[in-house]
Parts: structure tokens; C-alpha cells; sequence
């Protein structure tokens, strides 16, 4: 069965970077892409981007263009979404997805990070 | 970019019916989009894609009692003999070549 599992939850400073990773199993990895969503306490659900596992491409939110990065490593079928500069509102829940034919659908169940001095 | 529009709560009650609208902005009403459930304190989960044609496909082990519908630009999803485990945030997704947007989300409470 496919699933998406995610790291551990994180508590950073401001002006810190954290980066979150997104094991995938149950299914061909590099076939899929990857998106990354965020939800800040008691708000909805904000894209942030997404990679193809298959060629590596990225296309970012274009709020979040210059502090995220999104990689994967195809030998241990894992996707990473690292955000630089953090500010306390970037403290959210943030989920991975697989993507298939752009339909996310399948999520991981989230890792809180939490930023605060 | 397009922009999904849903209402921010909606109520009905238990075994009934209730339809939830998801509305794309001007110029984007052929576009695709996904259903997605958000139970109090857990991951997303995805319901349906659902097309202007009004063709959906659901997803993995999703009840029989969720269905999909179009008209227009806006987007249905109608969940049948409402249960309690349904009582939820529902949101709306929808992409093109470069951005994914979501709806503002709808917060359905099963009296």
C-alpha cells in the first residue's frame, strides 16, 4: 500500500532553516511527483510546491521563491522540502503528497514545525 | 491563476444529504479539480478528481456515499446518509502548468 511517511516534528528559531523529509513506500517512486502543503494553526491548506521524483524539476509558490528548496533521493525514495530564513509565520503543519497526473492522492500525516524565539 | 471559491461552513444532519459547491474564477471554469477531507487533527485525504464534464474518480477506499457533479464553473460534492465521521473540513484543489491553489475550505458539522 502506498504510503508517505514524515519526520519528526521541529522547533526552530527565527532565521533558522529546517528540512523536512517525506519517505515514500508501495510504490515506483521516481514515476510520481511530490507536493508540499502547509497549514498554519487553524488555517487552510497553502500549496508550496512540488518536484518530479522522476527528472528532479521543481515549480515553488511564488511567495516562497528563494527560501525553499525541494530535492529527492531516488535511493532511499525519499523527498526533502528545506525552508531557509524562518519567520514565526511560517510555524504550520506541513504535508507531503504524492502526485499522480497532478491529482494529489496520497498525503503523509504531517510534521509540525514551530518557530519561535 | 485560477482561484477556487467555497463556502466556510455548512450543516446538515445525520443520514441525510448535503452538497458542497466549489466555485473557479472567470476564464478557468473547464478546469479539474480534486476533493479533499480533512477530519479534526488529521492528514488531509483525497476524495476525487472531478472534471467540467462532470466525470469524477474516487479514490481509494472512498465511500460510495461520496459523489461528484459540475455545472458551469462551479464544482459539487454530495455526500449521501451523512455519517458522524463525516463532520469535517472539505477543500477544493485545482492546478495549471505553474501554481496549485486551494479553496478557503468548507467546515461541515453533522447535527
Amino acid at each position: 500500500q502506498v504510503q508517505l511517511v514524515q519526520s519528526g516534528a521541529e522547533v526552530k528559531k527565527p532565521g533558522a532553516s529546517v528540512k523536512v523529509s517525506c519517505k515514500a513506500s508501495g510504490y515506483t517512486f521516481t514515476s510520481y511527483g511530490i507536493s508540499w502543503v502547509r497549514q498554519a494553526p487553524g488555517q487552510g491548506l497553502e500549496w508550496m510546491g512540488w518536484i518530479s521524483a522522476y527528472n528532479g524539476n521543481t515549480n515553488y509558490a511564488q511567495k516562497l521563491q528563494g527560501r525553499v528548496t525541494m530535492t529527492t533521493d531516488t535511493s532511499t525514495s525519499t523527498a526533502y522540502m528545506e525552508l531557509r530564513s524562518l519567520r514565526s509565520d511560517d510555524t504550520a503543519v506541513y504535508y507531503c503528497a504524492r502526485l499522480t497526473a497532478m491529482v494529489a492522492d496520497y498525503w503523509g500525516q504531517g510534521t509540525l514545525v514551530t518557530v519561535s524565539s | 491563476q485560477p482561484v477556487l471559491t467555497q463556502s466556510s461552513s455548512a450543516s446538515a444532519s445525520l443520514g441525510s444529504s448535503v452538497k458542497l459547491t466549489c466555485t473557479l474564477s472567470s476564464g478557468h471554469s473547464s478546469y479539474i479539480i480534486a476533493w479533499h477531507q480533512q477530519q479534526p487533527g488529521k492528514a488531509p485525504r483525497y476524495l476525487m478528481k472531478l472534471e467540467g464534464s462532470g466525470s469524477y474518480n474516487k479514490g481509494s477506499g472512498v465511500p460510495d456515499r461520496f459523489s461528484g457533479s459540475s455545472s458551469g464553473a462551479d464544482r459539487y460534492l454530495t455526500i449521501s446518509n451523512l455519517q458522524s465521521e463525516d463532520e469535517a473540513d472539505y477543500y477544493c484543489e485545482t492546478w495549471d502548468s505553474n501554481t496549485r491553489v486551494f479553496g478557503g475550505g468548507t467546515k461541515l458539522t453533522v447535527l
